[in-house]
């Protein structure tokens, strides 16, 4: 078991650019979820998904922001034309589902957006 | 509306010092509850959780946590702190593997 893993870890970029992190969850768990943090903060959930299908998307994904599943495994989240308060750190989380410990949910290292 | 109160935004105590971690939470229900360490620049570690049973819970690296139901409260404990355990605590509250909602976080400092 390696753990869920982000990518990139670090990412600066210039304001209306567009980014896209990627998100590998433990294998076989079919719940993998977004939030994001800002410094000071706990983490903000933005979205999550069973399998491929996005069940629940948050007030705070707005419509430059897009995620998706496309095979069921890992996942990709876009923000499109980024501002300044995009900048945070953008955390995924998996979980398994149908067992007693299906809804411990457990995170990756993050990826760190700064944009300039 | 869900929410989850840290009130303790600092907290600082001798290394060998007991701690406790105040979080109160605002839910629907009885939700699921979770206690999550994350250090500077890292993700979020799971220290415990409480689904039902038992309202005293035992986690990782000695902590425990009590739920009390009358009182809407899953405050953290440890006996004995060590330098290592400085970090930021959350607490969260969820139900079936829906979204997590956490508190704003507590930053621990451990002093020698």
């Amino acid at each position: 078991d390696t753990g869920v893993s982000q990518d990139p870890r670090h990412k600066i970029t210039k304001r209306g650019q567009n980014v896209t992190f990627r998100c590998d969850p433990i294998s076989e768990h079919n719940r993998l979820y977004w939030y994001r943090q800002t410094l000071g903060q706990g983490p903000e959930f933005l979205t999550y998904f069973q399998n491929e299908a996005q069940l629940e998307k948050s007030r705070l994904l707005s419509d430059r922001f897009s995620a998706e599943r496309p095979k069921g495994s890992f996942s990709t989240l876009e923000i499109q034309r980024t501002e300044q308060g995009d900048s945070a750190m953008y955390l995924c989380a998996s979980s398994p589902v149908g067992t007693g410990s299906a809804d411990t949910q457990y995170f990756g290292p993050g990826t760190r957006l700064t944009v300039l | 509306a869900q929410s989850v109160t840290q009130p303790d935004i600092h907290i600082t105590v001798s290394e060998g010092a007991s701690l406790e971690l105040r979080c109160n939470y605002s839910y629907g229900a009885t939700p699921y509850l979770f206690w999550y360490v994350q250090s500077p620049g890292q993700g979020l570690q799971l220290l415990l959780k409480y689904f039902s049973g038992d309202t005293l819970v035992q986690g990782i690296k000695g902590f425990e946590a009590e739920f009390k139901r009358s009182q809407s409260s899953f405050n953290l404990r440890k006996p004995s702190v060590h330098w290592s355990d400085a970090a930021e605590y959350f607490c969260a509250v969820g139900w079936r593997g829906n979204k997590l909602v956490f508190g704003a976080g507590t930053i621990l400092r451990v002093k020698s």
